[in-house]
């Protein structure tokens, strides 16, 4: 089935310093979404990104298709985006198979 | 828009009882998942309906699992004889259905503890 790898798997910065995060899948994706989570919180879409390059205020996605892989860079990071980014892809049947997530921790 | 709404947000069950989740989508969206979370399984896959049939089930423990969408404004996922090991948060999520641009929003989660 599909495999979704995400790396690293937990991240430690000081507020400020930019965060790259990478997403790796064993399966042509026809959908990939970015995620985050808060500590006990819900999750939040961040960014839907099968391919090519999106922004959306600090964060940017780059989804190389063929190459399988996508990475979320966060700049300037602040503490309150300290919580699990989470990478899902589906495979044209419409459903998300999830990675394990980056923990991010962002200290003041 | 109110977003996805889940019910109850927090329940507790004795072993062997049967604990109901409803979930409510968003209005206009035709697709809608179930997903369950624990820490050491992650997320996981259950079911999903689109335009209320159900479309893929294969996630779901066969034996004491069901889900039904009797219409499109909320489903439910009905667990008979729970067991301590169905403990989770169980997630909702909706889409607009279209397979490759369909963004799912997620509900806050039911969070089942069976003791």
């Amino acid at each position: 089935g599909q495999q979704v790898q995400q790396s690293p798997a937990s991240l430690v910065l000081q507020e400020g310093e930019n965060a790259e995060l990478q997403c790796n899948f064993s399966s042509t994706a026809t959908q990939l979404q970015w995620f985050y989570q808060s500590p006990g919180g819900s999750l939040v879409s961040l960014l839907s990104n099968p391919s090519g390059t999106k922004h959306t205020g600090r964060l940017t996605s780059t989804t190389v298709t063929k190459e399988r892989r996508s990475s979320l860079h966060i700049s300037s990071s602040q503490t309150t985006d300290s919580g699990t980014y989470l990478c899902a892809i589906s495979t044209n049947t419409g459903k998300l198979t999830f990675g394990d997530g980056t923990v991010l921790t962002v200290k003041p | 828009n109110a977003g996805v709404i889940q019910t109850p947000r927090h329940k507790v069950t004795g072993k062997g009882q049967e604990a109901t989740l409803w979930c409510e989508p968003i209005s206009g969206h035709s697709a809608v998942f179930w997903y369950r979370q624990t820490i050491v399984q992650g997320l996981e896959f259950l079911t999903y309906f689109r335009n209320q049939a159900p479309i893929d089930d294969s996630g779901m423990p066969k034996e004491r699992f069901s889900a039904q969408m009797p219409n499109q404004s909320h489903s439910t996922l009905k667990i008979q004889s729970t067991q301590p090991q169905d403990s989770a948060v169980y997630l909702c999520a909706s889409s607009t259905g279209h397979i490759n641009t369909g963004q799912l929003y997620f509900g806050e989660g039911s969070k089942l503890t069976v003791l």
